[in-house]
């Protein structure tokens, strides 16, 4: 079964504050991505990669930045958060076909 | 940009009986994906379809690219069916590279 890893489970900062979200996978795929999750827009997707070294852009990249820095680590930053970003992030991998997702990250930005 | 429209929003069901979901998409796709939302927050990938029809117990699922739909079909509904269920999409001509686009869920709720 495949397996992704999201740290941490929930997370409470304050506007300018800056924020690591990390994503792991053990499933040796190439393609991550990070997602937010929002009521009234289901899964939206902030940035991806192709491998190490890589990142795409998604549709809802504004303020946000990303790292893939192995083939099993993405980083999803927030170098100056703000409440908008307040958001259910999700992490997947992708081999084949199937995208596998993590638990979720729960990000509060007062 | 890709579109992809799902309905409804929103589900009651008693338990035993059965319904489905749709997604309508406004440009050709290459395959689709269902996955449920569990109580726990967990997204479980429930199918991946790049053409026809699965079924999985109690869950069918069909995609006509030409077409441009997707449907889910819940039947003999369980109480563990709850949760929040969503398609995702890949265009075909996605110059992007395996980006999904997806619905904005529907929320299914049975009840006994």
């Amino acid at each position: 079964e495949a397996a992704v890893t999201q740290s941490p489970r929930n997370k409470v900062t304050v506007t300018g504050g800056n924020v690591t979200l990390s994503c792991r996978q053990t499933n040796s795929h190439n393609y991550m991505y990070w997602y937010r999750q929002d009521t009234g827009h289901g899964l939206r997707l902030i940035h991806y990669s192709y491998g190490a070294g890589n990142l795409q852009i998604g549709d809802v990249p504004d303020g946000y930045k990303a790292t893939r820095t192995t083939q099993e680590d993405f980083f999803l930053l927030l170098e100056l958060a703000s409440p908008s970003q307040t958001s259910l992030y999700f992490c997947a991998s992708r081999g084949q076909e199937t995208l596998y997702f993590g638990s979720g990250t729960r990000l509060t930005v007062l | 940009g890709d579109q992809v429209e799902q309905s409804p929003s929103a589900l009651s069901l008693h338990e035993g009986t059965g319904s489905a979901l749709r997604c309508n998409f406004t440009t050709t796709m290459r395959a689709v994906q269902w996955f449920r939302k569990n109580s726990r927050g967990s997204l479980i990938n429930l199918f991946y379809l790049a053409s026809g029809t699965k079924e999985n117990g109690r869950l069918k699922s069909a995609f006509d690219s030409k077409e441009r739909y997707s449907t889910l079909h819940i039947r003999d509904a369980q109480l563990e069916d709850s949760g929040t269920y969503f398609c995702a999409a890949e265009a075909m001509t996605n110059s992007a590279g395996n980006k999904l686009t997806f619905g904005i869920g529907t929320r299914v709720l049975v009840r006994p």
